[in-house]
């Protein structure tokens, strides 16, 4: 099946730092995606990426979808401490496959 | 717009007994889909259905595991009898009717935790 290596599995970080995590894979995707989820919530949306080489921001977040096709990177600028959660990435072709999550924490 | 509405929140079963879950999908939205996610895992993918059909239960275990949605709205995952490796959160989503040429993002609801004793 098809796998993501998403790294780095956790980060200690400083309220005001930039964060940036990424995915990679031996396959090919058609969409890239970030999804955040919070404990006992589901995950939530943050950034899709259609097309290779696209850069795309939503407010402090910014995501790309690499040229190649098979990876994505997702930074976080100047971090709060309501960014702490886990970050998903998720490749589609066909359905979507999840990465294992990046588990982000903010120290005041 | 309401979001994904799952229930139970939680549940609490002895190993070979029964279990179902239930979610509402955002109105309009066509497709749904199950997930099952284990703790420290991402979701993986049981079943999607386009309207009251299925289109991919390739990762459903279906010895065990059953889902309808029957009336192309809601739907149920049932899981009969439950293992302890089962232990996990059930997510549902949905979407607006989608196609491999032209994606639509899926919402997630907020799951149902289940715990197998």
């Amino acid at each position: 099946g098809q796998q993501l290596n998403q790294s780095p599995q956790s980060m200690f970080i400083q309220e005001g730092e930039d964060v940036s995590m990424n995915c990679t894979s031996s396959s090919i995707f058609n969409t890239w995606l970030w999804y955040k989820q919070d404990p006992g919530e589901g995950p939530v949306l943050l950034i899709a990426l259609y097309k290779a080489g696209e850069l795309t921001s939503n407010g402090r977040l910014t995501a790309q979808f690499g040229i190649t096709r098979k990876d994505s990177f997702l930074n976080i600028s100047a971090s709060i401490p309501s960014d702490v959660g886990i970050y998903f990435c998720a490749g589609r072709r066909g359905q979507l496959t999840f990465g294992s999550g990046t588990q982000l924490t903010v120290l005041p | 717009e309401a979001g994904v509405a799952q229930s139970p929140r939680y549940k609490i079963i002895e190993k070979r007994q029964s279990v179902a879950f239930w979610c509402n999908p955002i109105s309009g939205h066509a497709t749904l889909y199950w997930y099952q996610q284990i703790l420290g895992q991402g979701p993986k993918l049981l079943i999607q259905f386009q309207n009251n059909g299925v289109v991919d239960d390739s990762q459903l275990p279906k010895d065990r595991f059953s889902a309808e949605r029957l009336k192309g709205v809601d739907s149920t995952l049932k899981i009969q009898p439950a293992k302890l490796e089962d232990s996990a959160v059930y997510l549902c989503a949905s979407s607006q009717s989608t196609s491999d040429s032209h994606y639509q993002p899926q919402h997630f609801g907020d799951g149902t935790r289940l715990s197998i004793l």
